[in-house]
């Protein structure tokens, strides 16, 4: 069953905590992307990969981190130094290299601050 | 800077009727996405438009672009209850890199 898996669906986390949101896919994409969205706002991007061991800050990066050590997975952290973690984060991932860049989008993770 | 624009914000809509989100972006760019996103889900690839006159339709939607008015329109005809959503134009700056608008907010009722 090909796709893009996101878990947990749900998380919780209390002040000063890290978590990592996990997303892997099985669709052979090279590139890779978080996105962080806000009640009734667009998506704004934080990191992404368009190559193993290597990625780029996005529009948000500040209190996030990544990782890109196999081309399947593409964790992100929420540190403490997030401020503001409460959100939906959607991982995407795009073929590149074949003209068109279309992002597919997983199911998403739902980080609540308590 | 890349900015996106959504017009409207939201959208109320009769069913049977006709209407157009429009998307309108400050820097050149030929290529740009549509999405449509329900409740409390991911979001769902709807158009996908690499060029300058681009025109892609499915079933009661339209969408089209025109790259030197900096300009995508979505065009609804005949609105059913199920068409209710939320729509994202995203446009793409090179690298795959997305940068996506507010969102429409269409509700259609009876």
């Amino acid at each position: 069953d090909g796709g893009i898996t996101q878990s947990p669906k749900y998380l919780f986390r209390k002040e000063g905590q890290n978590v990592t949101l996990s997303c892997e896919q099985n669709l052979n994409h090279d590139a890779m992307y978080w996105y962080r969205q806000d009640p009734g706002q667009g998506l704004r991007l934080i990191y992404y990969s368009q190559i193993v061991n290597d990625f780029q800050k996005g529009d948000i990066a500040e209190g996030y981190s990544v990782s890109r050590e196999k081309k399947e997975s593409f964790p992100l952290t929420v540190t403490s130094a997030q401020k503001n973690p409460t959100a939906f984060y959607l991982c995407a991932t795009a073929p590149l290299g074949t003209g068109n860049n279309e992002q597919f989008f997983g199911p998403g993770t739902r980080l609540t601050v308590l | 800077e890349l900015k996106v624009e959504q017009n409207p914000l939201f959208l109320s809509m009769q069913e049977g009727k006709n209407y157009t989100i429009y998307c309108n972006y400050s820097t050149t760019s030929d290529r740009l996405y549509w999405y449509r996103q329900d409740p409390g889900k991911s979001l769902e690839s709807l158009f996908v438009l690499l060029s300058n006159g681009a025109v892609k339709q499915e079933g009661r939607l339209m969408a089209s672009l025109d790259t030197k008015a900096r300009l995508s329109t979505l065009h609804i005809t005949a609105a059913v209850h199920d068409l209710s959503a939320t729509y994202f134009c995203a446009v793409e700056m090179g690298y795959g890199k997305l940068t996506f608008g507010q969102g429409t907010i269409l509700t259609v009722h009876p």
